[in-house]
């Protein structure tokens, strides 16, 4: 079935440090999410890329879907505490089934 | 006010036991999914349904039946329970249209067989 390789898997940084994080696919896909889940907690949508190209803003997190339709980046600027979490890269390949295809999850701690 | 609810929270149970996990959405969404995160944190999506009716359906064992009343509720009802099972389900929605990708979590309903 179809992958999503996210990289890397986990990311210990210094407070006001900049994170950067990514997913490749082997398929192109049509939509990628980033999402970010807490302990105990769903996750939780940050940002939603529909067109190759495209670079969207939500506060410090920048992400980009990529030209060739088989990546994406997430950057995180100027890290706080409360950016811990993991977070998830998402996308959709297929017709508009909304079924979703998650990456393996980014671990990131930032110390004080 | 929650937007997608669970209950329970946390299941705990022995092998062989049925049990039922309900998920409820006041976002007005017309489709839900359930999903599966297992103990290394991966999430695979296991049945959506769209206005009550079935449209993704994974490799899940028959013993995963999920039951959709109304579109603001998908329950997943779970037959003779499995070591494996162990694993945090979560319920999502979506409304259909140019967002549909959109997916709100609930916050999990972490199940553990014994």
């Amino acid at each position: 079935g179809q992958q999503l390789n996210q990289s890397p898997q986990s990311m210990f940084i210094q407070e006001g440090e900049d994170v950067s994080m990514n997913c490749t696919s082997s398929s192109i896909f049509n939509t990628w999410l980033w999402y970010k889940q807490e302990p105990g907690e769903g996750p939780v949508l940050l940002i939603a890329l529909y067109k190759a190209g495209e670079l969207t803003s939500n506060g410090r997190l920048t992400a980009q879907f990529g030209i060739t339709r088989k990546d994406s980046f997430l950057n995180i600027s100027a890290s706080i505490p409360s950016d811990v979490g993991i977070y998830f890269c998402a996308g959709q390949s297929s017709s508009n089934t909304g079924k979703l295809i998650f990456g393996q999850g980014t671990t990131l701690q930032v110390k004080p | 006010d929650t937007a997608v609810s669970q209950t329970p929270k946390y299941l705990v149970t022995q092998m062989g036991n049925d049990k039922s996990i309900k998920c409820e959405q006041n976002l007005g969404h017309d489709t839900m999914y359930w999903y599966k995160q297992d103990s290394k944190k991966f999430l695979k999506i296991m049945f959506s349904y769209n206005n009550k009716e079935l449209i993704i359906n994974e490799t899940v064992p028959n013993r995963f039946s999920p039951k959709s009343p109304d579109k603001a509720h998908l329950n997943l009802h779970i037959n003779s329970l499995e070591l494996g099972d162990s694993a945090v389900y979560f319920c999502a929605s979506s409304s259909f249209g140019h967002s549909y990708n959109e997916q709100f979590f609930g916050p999990g309903t972490r199940l553990t067989v014994l």
